[in-house]
């Protein structure tokens, strides 16, 4: 069974450019999660859905993240435009139910 | 403010030592889950406890969650290189999102 992707491994832009990060879930899990891990910090969560639904979008750092999923299987995270504040790990989890949690290799953005 | 605090940040060992790591939270958990973080890797589930007391092994690797469900530990006995990466625990305080110590890294050396 193939695990959570991530999609790309690294990404690196300019201040004000666009990136779109992607996630591929474990298949037939309906969580997926999205959490960040900026440089020298704990890793916080950014939001949930429940299959195509936002079940919780409270760690959202501001309106230029968007989040979709689409059809619920697959989802995307668009940053717009990106800050220098922006870089860090971006780690995508997946889960059956209220169980574990499986991550992702996590993308790896840098903001210059 | 830190809802969950792991300690040690930094721990090198003489292969063959014994360790731990622990893991307190400032409210009760829900469930504890440990994980390992390998550079450039994601992170790789190694335990989860939801009972107060309760405690599991895995190969070298024992977790342990007191009985206040508050304070877990992570042991490795006979340490070995490959036991070497960041040791995250995360916390599940009935939301549904984990939030995560700041992980402890571990380097073993022959």
């Amino acid at each position: 069974e193939a695990g959570v992707t991530q999609f790309p491994s690294h990404s690196v832009i300019e201040k004000g450019q666009t990136v779109t990060l992607r996630c591929d879930p474990i298949s037939g899990h309906d969580n997926l999660y999205w959490y960040r891990r900026v440089m020298g910090k704990e890793i916080k969560f950014l939001l949930h859905f429940v299959k195509e639904s936002k079940q919780d979008e409270s760690g959202m750092p501001n309106n230029r993240f968007l989040a979709e999923r689409t059809g619920g299987t697959y989802s995307t995270l668009k940053v717009q435009p990106a800050e220098l504040e922006d870089s860090g790990v971006y780690f995508c989890a997946s889960s059956q139910s209220r169980d574990i949690q499986y991550f992702g290799p996590g993308t790896r953005l840098t903001v210059t | 403010s830190q809802e969950l605090e792991q300690s040690p940040q930094s721990l090198i060992v003489q292969e063959g030592k014994n360790l731990t790591i622990n893991c307190t939270s400032s409210k009760t958990l829900y469930g504890l889950y440990w994980y390992k973080q390998k550079y450039g890797e994601g992170l790789i589930f190694l335990m989860m406890l939801q009972k107060g007391g309760e405690e599991k092994s895995h190969e070298k690797i024992t977790a342990k969650l007191d009985e206040k469900k508050q304070q877990s530990s992570l042991h490795i006995t006979a340490s070995q290189p490959s036991h070497a990466g960041i040791y995250l625990c995360g916390a599940d305080i009935r939301t549904d999102k984990l939030i995560f110590g700041t992980g402890t890294r571990l380097q073993v050396f022959p």
